[in-house]
């Protein structure tokens, strides 16, 4: 089966860093993507890992161990406007994979002054 | 460069009645995937499509959905005698490579 797991909520404070998880089994792997979703918007890229190790962009940085895989979305200096879902999705892999993704609940990130 | 674009936003539907929703890709782009998002869920692969092509249609269910990408014009997603179940945000994706670039979707109510 694939399974893509990741905290329902948490709660951060205005100016810190704050780390969501991403733990998947897939049948497959071919990329990890990261995206932000305001309520009742669409779903924003934030970034993507196909290899091991760490990707930084700004405030945003992916880590991805594909030997556990897991992930986890770093996020610093956190501003109010912060506040929204994070979606972990994989692209499955394999010759017949369409690069679809699979993505998991999201995370519920509320940014509290 | 637009984006990728949905019509319309905001859908009203009885029971029964016909849903046709509209995704037109960012320029350049020839692959198109459909996405639905239920309430307090997350998003859910329906169908992946190329110019007149369905490639995966794993995610569709059996009966009452379709999807084409016809050579001209935009992607259509088409829900045939709709039900309450069917009520959720429907988002259209398109692709040049890696990245899935989202458009802002249509919010679908079925009364």
């Amino acid at each position: 089966g694939q399974n893509i797991d990741q905290p329902t909520e948490m709660t951060a404070t205005e100016g810190a860093i704050v780390q969501i998880n991403c733990t998947y089994q897939t049948s497959g792997f071919n990329g990890l993507f990261w995206y932000q979703q305001h309520a009742g918007e669409a779903p924003t890229f934030l970034s993507y890992n196909v290899l091991d190790g760490l990707e930084e962009k700004g405030r945003f940085s992916s880590f991805l161990s594909r030997s556990k895989g897991y992930s986890y979305l770093l996020l610093k200096e956190l501003q109010m406007k912060g506040s929204a879902s994070y979606l972990c999705a994989v692209r499955g892999g394999g010759s017949s994979n369409t690069g679809k993704l699979i993505f998991g609940q999201g995370t519920t990130l509320q940014v509290k002054p | 460069n637009a984006g990728v674009m949905q019509n319309p936003r905001h859908l009203v539907r009885r029971r029964g009645q016909e849903a046709r929703l509209r995704c037109s890709p960012m320029k350049g782009h020839s692959h198109v995937y459909w996405y639905r998002q239920l309430p307090e869920e997350g998003l859910k692969f329906m169908v992946y499509l190329q110019k007149e092509n369905i490639i995966d249609e794993s995610g569709m269910p059996k009966e009452r959905f379709s999807a084409e990408f016809p050579k001209e014009g935009p992607s259509i997603l088409r829900i045939q005698q709709v039900v309450r179940g069917d009520s959720a945000a429907y988002f259209c994706a398109s692709s040049p490579n890696n990245e899935q670039f989202f458009g802002p979707g249509t919010r679908l109510t079925v009364l």
